[in-house]
């Protein structure tokens, strides 16, 4: 069964901190993976996308890793800001003619100042 | 360029109750996929059309329907609306319904049966 589980399902920071959320996979055939930021009520906005080949790509303060072997990804947010607050949602596309999007249920994260 | 719009924004029905929910992709974009995001949930998969033709379908009941116009925008239709359909409902337009193309999500409408 195709899936994605991220954890934690929530995170409190405060300003000016790291942290990296975790997203494990087990969509088969796999076509490429994605990081999205949710803000409260609003669409998803695309950070990252990565394909089987790649094992980092970064966006400014936010990196993501992708293990292909492992079927796991991190999304790194370097000195968070209070506009980091937002869900993260990671998302894997499937290999298939019709590419379905399997959703993670996100991490909720919370930066205070 | 505008992005994806859906409309209206916000949404409040009663149990029994119809709603038809819309959506215009980006210019050039032929693909539309819709899905509903329950609070605290990742979006759940309902419907893709591509070139006006259903081209997947999600783990939901027959009172949801879809269709898309010529112009490539979409119409959601929920009938007998349940207290389980409030949710966010996200449209997401790409090129084509190949895997290669990435989706970009509108704002969403907020629907809220009572």
């Amino acid at each position: 069964k195709n899936q994605v589980e991220q954890s934690p399902q929530s995170l409190i920071i405060l300003e000016g901190k790291n942290c990296t959320l975790q997203c494990n996979y087990t969509v088969s055939p796999f076509s490429n993976l994605r990081w999205y930021k949710q803000d409260t009520g609003r669409g998803p906005v695309s950070l990252t996308i990565m394909t089987f080949s790649e094992n980092t790509k970064s966006n400014g303060r936010y990196t993501a890793t992708l293990d292909a072997d492992t079927k796991q990804s991190s999304l790194h947010i370097t000195a968070s800001q209070l506009s980091d607050s937002a869900s993260y949602i990671c998302v894997v596309k499937e290999g298939s003619t019709l590419g379905r999007l399997y959703f993670g249920r996100g991490t909720q994260l919370t930066v205070w100042p | 360029d505008a992005g994806v719009t859906q409309s209206p924004t916000h949404l409040i029905k009663t149990r029994g109750q119809q709603v038809t929910l819309r959506c215009s992709p980006i210019s050039g974009h032929k693909s539309v996929s819709w899905y509903q995001q329950v609070l605290g949930q990742g979006p759940q998969f309902i419907f893709q059309y591509y070139e006006k033709e259903e081209r997947g379908r999600g783990n939901f009941p027959d009172r949801f329907s879809a269709r898309q116009f010529p112009n490539y925008s979409s119409e959601l239709n929920v009938n007998a609306l349940l207290l389980g359909d409030s949710a966010l409902y996200l449209c997401a337009s790409s090129l084509a319904s190949a895997v290669s193309y990435e989706q970009y999500f509108g704002p969403g409408t907020r629907l809220t049966v009572t």
